[in-house]
């Protein structure tokens, strides 16, 4: 069974630090993996996936994730946060098949 | 290109009454889900549709949820009679599969989601 778990539900960072949300899987057979961001009152927007090419994935706002097999990890970062990354941020797997297992999601917050 | 539309955005209902979402996936896509996410926890898959067919419906609550997908285009999520408990957000996605290499994956495009909250 797959399984997706996001540490920390809430992450504090400053304007300008580095952005590390966490996202470690379970699956039995090779993932597909993504990044979805939830904005204040809007949809969930893709942020980034892995589908088995390269390892280290660049998606938008100048978000990135590297996937570890080795580590069953999928880690978001930033090099700096800005006010407008403020969100909930859900990492997901799916294994090829039609449903999409998501993580319990991460509040982002941007201090000044 | 449009993306997915849910309708209303916003609904709030009293204990026992019934409520219909719906969604409007994007056009062509076979592929239409619904998903939940309540008090704050993981979104959890609820359905599967395959044109007008349900194909996985394992995460379905109970009997009072009823998902149509008539025509295989829009689809509705009834709630009847509704429950405290259903309050939550209720996102529709649709997709359909794509080729990577020699196993296909499925990106999911999601909609705004309707916000529940039974009183």
């Amino acid at each position: 069974a797959q399984s997706v778990t996001q540490l920390g539900s809430h992450v504090s960072v400053s304007e300008g630090a580095l952005v590390l949300l966490r996202c470690n899987y379970s699956s039995s057979v090779p993932p597909y993996l993504f990044w979805y961001v939830q904005y204040p009152n809007q949809g969930l927007q893709l942020l980034l996936k892995y589908t088995s090419a390269a390892t280290l994935v660049k998606g938008i706002n100048g978000f990135e994730a590297e996937f570890k097999k080795s580590e069953t990890s999928f880690h978001l970062t930033k090099p700096s946060a800005h006010m407008s990354d403020a969100a909930e941020y859900f990492c997901a797997v799916n294994t090829g098949g039609f449903k999409t297992i998501f993580g319990a999601g991460t509040r982002l917050f941007v201090k000044a | 290109e449009a993306g997915v539309t849910q309708f209303p955005s916003h609904s709030v209902i009293e204990k026992g009454q019934t409520v219909t979402l719906r969604c409007d996936p994007i056009s062509g896509h076979d592929n239409l889900y619904w998903y939940r996410r309540v008090m704050g926890k993981e979104i959890k898959f609820l359905l599967h549709f395959v044109k007008e067919s349900k194909q996985d419906e394992s995460g379905m609550p109970n009997n009072r949820f009823l998902a149509e997908r008539t025509g295989g285009t829009y689809s509705t999520l009834k709630v009847q009679p509704a429950e405290l408990e259903d309050s939550g957000v209720y996102f529709c996605a649709s997709s359909q599969v794509a080729l990577a290499g020699v196993r296909s994956y499925n990106e999911q495009f999601f909609g705004p989601g309707t916000r529940l909250t039974v009183l």
